[in-house]
């Protein structure tokens, strides 16, 4: 069966320190995956997604990058954190569609990240 | 620009009442809406909805579609204080092929006992 990983849970991170957080798919090859931020508790909101290695989609000009490095594998990273980077980060997949069949996407616990 | 918008942002309510959730959407190419619920950390999924018209159920909980109206509704009967989480729609657009989901602000809902 398909799992994920995320991590770390929480962290604090002082402002303009570099950030990494990183996502792992098991299970699964080819997955589409994706970066979210939610804040205040409240809707997500897509940061970037990838649907191959190498290729990343940013939806959201910000502070912040991602990375696929191997098929399973998605980093959101930043080189200097400010203090509206705060919140909740998810990390979720999906399988690639073939043609028309639908799928829904699986996420991750989350990191809770804190600036000060 | 994709937009999913539900209502409403938070709603309270008393043990075995029902409840209505609303979510609209504007997509380009729209291929499916879903519905999660989410307590503490990741949202988990409910229902997937992709024609118009047929109600999808699971328990207490169900869905349906109207693309005429390009919205969705959830319901919850006899509300337990165990369906207390936010609530949240996405829709899953087509772009070149890959599955990229919106998602709305969510609706909170708080079911008192």
């Amino acid at each position: 069966s398909q799992t994920i990983h995320q991590w770390p849970a929480t962290l604090v991170q002082p402002v303009g320190s570099p950030l990494s957080l990183e996502c792992t798919v098991e299970g699964t090859s080819n997955p589409n995956l994706y970066w979210y931020r939610q804040a205040a508790g409240r809707g997500l909101q897509l940061l970037f997604y990838s649907v191959g290695i190498g290729q990343i989609s940013s939806e959201v000009p910000q502070n912040l990058s991602a990375s696929r490095p191997q098929d399973r594998q998605f980093i959101l990273s930043s080189k200097k954190l400010l203090l509206s980077d705060s919140g909740f980060y998810l990390c979720a997949w999906s399988v690639s569609p073939k043609g028309w069949a639908n799928t829904e996407a699986f996420f991750g616990q989350g990191t809770r990240l804190t600036v000060v | 620009e994709d937009k999913v918008v539900q209502s409403p942002l938070s709603l309270v309510v008393h043990e075995g009442d029902t409840v209505t959730l609303n979510c609209s959407y504007e997509v380009t190419n729209f291929r499916s809406l879903l519905w999660y619920k989410q307590e503490k950390k990741a949202p988990t999924f409910l229902f997937m909805l992709t024609s118009s018209g047929i109600e999808k159920k699971s328990g207490r909980l169900s869905s349906i579609l109207d693309k005429k109206e390009l919205s969705s509704i959830l319901n919850i009967t006899a509300t337990q204080t165990g369906d207390s989480a936010i609530y949240l729609c996405a829709v899953g657009p087509t772009q070149g092929g890959s599955e990229k989901l919106v998602f709305g602000k969510g609706t909170k809902l708080t079911v008192n006992p």
